[in-house]
């Protein structure tokens, strides 16, 4: 079946620090992957996307590649802020199960100045 | 464009009360489901829907109810609210059979049972 399995937290970061958050899938088809992120007191909103191997999603600075060969999704930024402190989730969708979305348990990232 | 709306925003009910929580979205999407957050637990899927007229159980439903008669809502009912239901509650919408098409979150129903 399908799932996703994301790096525990909660993570704490200094500003400007690199940031790598680890996701690895495991689907019966071929999935599109996402990153959804969650501020304080919010819904889940999407941070970036890839639908194919290889392609790399982006958005606010945060990058992800899609690599089939390892069946990985890496959330990656170069220099955090505070204002990134959030619950980051990965997530799958496939064709396949009808869109039916399927999320990892979340990642905290707290960034302190 | 509300995109997907959610009511109330908090709730505190006693063990075996019953309520509904609302949901609606405004993007004619086909898909629509419900989650529940719990700290260290994810989002857990609870009943989802295709389609009006047409839905489903997902990982976490008993002790929940949906329906779904128009494109546009669907509502979660308690039918008799337990403490093990204390969570925050997501309704979710998404279109079908496109790749890569992302989910559309409300903000959230913050529900206590004492």
């Amino acid at each position: 079946g399908n799932s996703v399995t994301q790096m525990e937290g909660p993570v704490t970061l200094s500003e400007e620090a690199f940031l790598t958050i680890n996701c690895t899938y495991t689907a019966t088809g071929y999935p599109s992957l996402f990153w959804y992120v969650q501020y304080p007191g919010e819904g889940l909103q999407l941070l970036l996307k890839a639908t194919k191997a290889d392609d790399k999603g982006s958005n606010k600075g945060f990058e992800a590649t899609y690599r089939k060969e390892t069946t990985s999704f890496h959330l990656e930024k170069g220099s955090v802020q505070v204002s990134d402190s959030a619950v980051y989730f990965c997530a799958l969708s496939d064709l396949d199960t009808g869109n039916q979305f399927y999320f990892g348990t979340g990642t905290s990232l707290t960034v302190i100045p | 464009n509300a995109g997907v709306t959610q009511t109330p925003k908090f709730q505190v009910l006693k063990t075996g009360q019953s309520m509904t929580l609302q949901c609606a979205q405004d993007m004619n999407h086909e898909y629509m489901s419900w989650y529940r957050q719990d700290p260290g637990m994810g989002l857990r899927l609870i009943h989802y829907s295709v389609g009006a007229g047409i839905t489903d159980q997902g990982e976490v439903p008993n002790g929940y109810n949906v329906s779904r008669s128009t494109t546009e809502d669907f509502p979660l009912r308690l039918l008799s609210a337990a403490p093990s239901q204390t969570s925050v509650y997501f309704c979710a919408s998404s279109l079908i059979g496109q790749v890569g098409g992302e989910q559309y979150f409300g903000p959230g129903t913050r529900l206590t049972v004492t």
